[in-house]
């Protein structure tokens, strides 16, 4: 079983400073691992991806994660963050493998809240 | 593309009736849908999978009887809460999945707000 920790439920920053968000996972197979972002009052869009391949992994909005597979993290980061990022930040992960497809089950983190303050 | 929407929004009840949520892929065909439940300050939490035509695969510990789950057709999933107690109270969000080529992702819904008094 896959499970997933977010060490930090809440980060306040400054606007244009940079921002990491922690996550680390534990599984006893290969996994995905995935980052989910969640407006207020919008569903879930995904941020990124890491299926396989490189570790450095870029997603929308100027965000990247990097793939540890020793530290089993997926920190996420933003080198200047703006207002509009203020979010709730899911960190993800998946033992599917693809492309042999099927449903696929994702386990969550329990978030982070991203405020970005003035 | 590929937006998910639910009805209600936001809905509130009394103690022993039940409750429809709907989950719609707006302008995809979802073969797999999914339906989790969020408790405040924590994680989403898998409660089903359904695909289209066949029965719903319940995680450990959800009571099928209780959150009946039909997938009637490629864009509509319905999760309805049966004789609703006030700790059904909770955030119900859905996503659906496309299949082939990407398996890897899921669109999700703006969730339905539960509340049973």
């Amino acid at each position: 079983a896959q499970s997933v920790t977010q060490l930090d439920s809440q980060v306040p920053v400054f606007e244009e400073a940079p921002v990491e968000l922690r996550c680390n996972y534990s599984s006893s197979v290969s996994v995905y691992l995935f980052w989910y972002v969640q407006y207020p009052n919008q569903g879930l869009q995904l941020l990124l991806k890491y299926l396989s391949g490189s570790t450095l992994v870029k997603g929308i909005n100027g965000f990247e994660a990097e793939f540890n597979k020793s530290q089993t993290s997926f920190h996420l980061r933003k080198p200047s963050v703006h207002i509009s990022d203020t979010a709730e930040y899911f960190c993800a992960v998946s033992s599917r493998a693809f492309p042999q497809g099927g449903s696929e089950k994702l386990v969550f983190g329990k978030g982070t809240k991203l405020t970005v303050n003035p | 593309g590929a937006v998910v929407s639910q009805h209600p929004s936001w809905v509130i009840c009394k103690s022993g009736t039940s409750v429809k949520i709907e989950c719609r892929s707006l302008d995809f065909q979802a073969t797999t849908m999914f339906w989790y439940r969020q408790f405040p300050k924590q994680s989403l939490m898998l409660m089903a999978t359904s695909n289209e035509g066949s029965k719903a695969t319940y995680e450990q510990g959800v009571e099928k009887d209780k959150f009946l789950i039909n997938h009637a057709s490629l864009t509509l999933s319905t999760l309805t809460v049966t004789s609703a107690h006030p700790e059904d109270s909770s955030f119900y969000i859905c996503s659906a999945q496309t299949g082939y080529p990407h398996y890897d992702e899921q669109y999700f819904g703006p969730g339905t707000r539960l509340t049973v008094t």
